[in-house]
């Protein structure tokens, strides 16, 4: 069965870029229609979409994360990584990453990483 | 932007029915899918498509979607269906996921 490891540091300076890597194991990223996920949660609050990849590289962003946000995918290594500039205490949450799968029209998150947690303090 | 409005939270007696519901403007023309997140895990995709069930998720677990109102209902409530529980569209005009405001269920 397919899954997926979110890694990278735990903890990361204000002003710095945050960088995750998603490790998806048992199938190939590359095969099939799937896009990739991120997703984050800080603390205590809701689920915050981040923004996905699609295998041919094609991005969909969150239009509040957009300027800050790029998400790419190396087929090679099966993974896709996220990197976030300009990090803020606010960037603090626990980082999901995920497949995006669907039965018809509209794709849904069928598979979902354990979850990193990344802290913003100097 | 697109907005998903859930009630903060809902309390059910076990084996009664929970109805878990998701405010948007003319949602019922999107397709909603929820996710149950249990304390300290990663969320669970249980319905899709408004009302699809994914393999092994119970029978209990319903969704309708119509007008400006999409439902999760839980049917036959146990205790390992206290969780949050979040609905999720995909916004078409700005071409992003939206999740909603989150509901956190209690089994009294």
């Amino acid at each position: 069965q397919v899954q997926l490891q979110e890694s990278g540091p735990g903890l990361v300076k204000p002003s710095q870029t945050l960088s995750l890597t998603c490790t998806v194991s048992g199938a190939s990223i590359s095969r099939g229609s799937f896009y990739w996920s991120w997703i984050r949660q800080p603390a205590g609050k809701g689920l915050e979409w981040i923004g996905r990849i699609y295998t041919s590289g094609s991005t969909n962003y969150n239009p509040s994360l957009k300027s800050r946000v790029t998400i790419s995918v190396d087929t090679s290594k099966n993974q896709f990584s996220l990197k976030l500039k300009s990090v803020t205490a606010a960037d603090t949450a626990v980082y999901y990453c995920a497949r995006d799968s669907r039965d018809y029209q509209y794709y849904y998150m069928d598979v979902w990483g354990k979850g990193t947690t990344v802290t913003v303090s100097s | 932007s697109y907005v998903l409005t859930q009630p903060p939270s809902v309390s059910v007696a076990p084996g009664q029915t929970a109805r878990i519901t998701c405010g948007g403007n003319n949602i019922g023309s999107k397709s909603v899918h929820w996710y149950q997140q249990r304390p300290g895990q990663a969320p669970v995709l249980v319905v899709n498509d408004d009302s699809d069930r994914p393999s092994g998720i119970p029978e209990r677990f319903s969704g309708s979607n119509s007008d400006n109102t999409a439902t999760l209902t839980i049917s036959r409530v146990e205790a390992e269906d206290e969780a949050d529980y979040y609905c999720q569209v995909w916004d078409s005009y700005s071409d992003h996921y939206v999740f909603g405001t989150g509901t956190k269920v209690t089994v009294l």
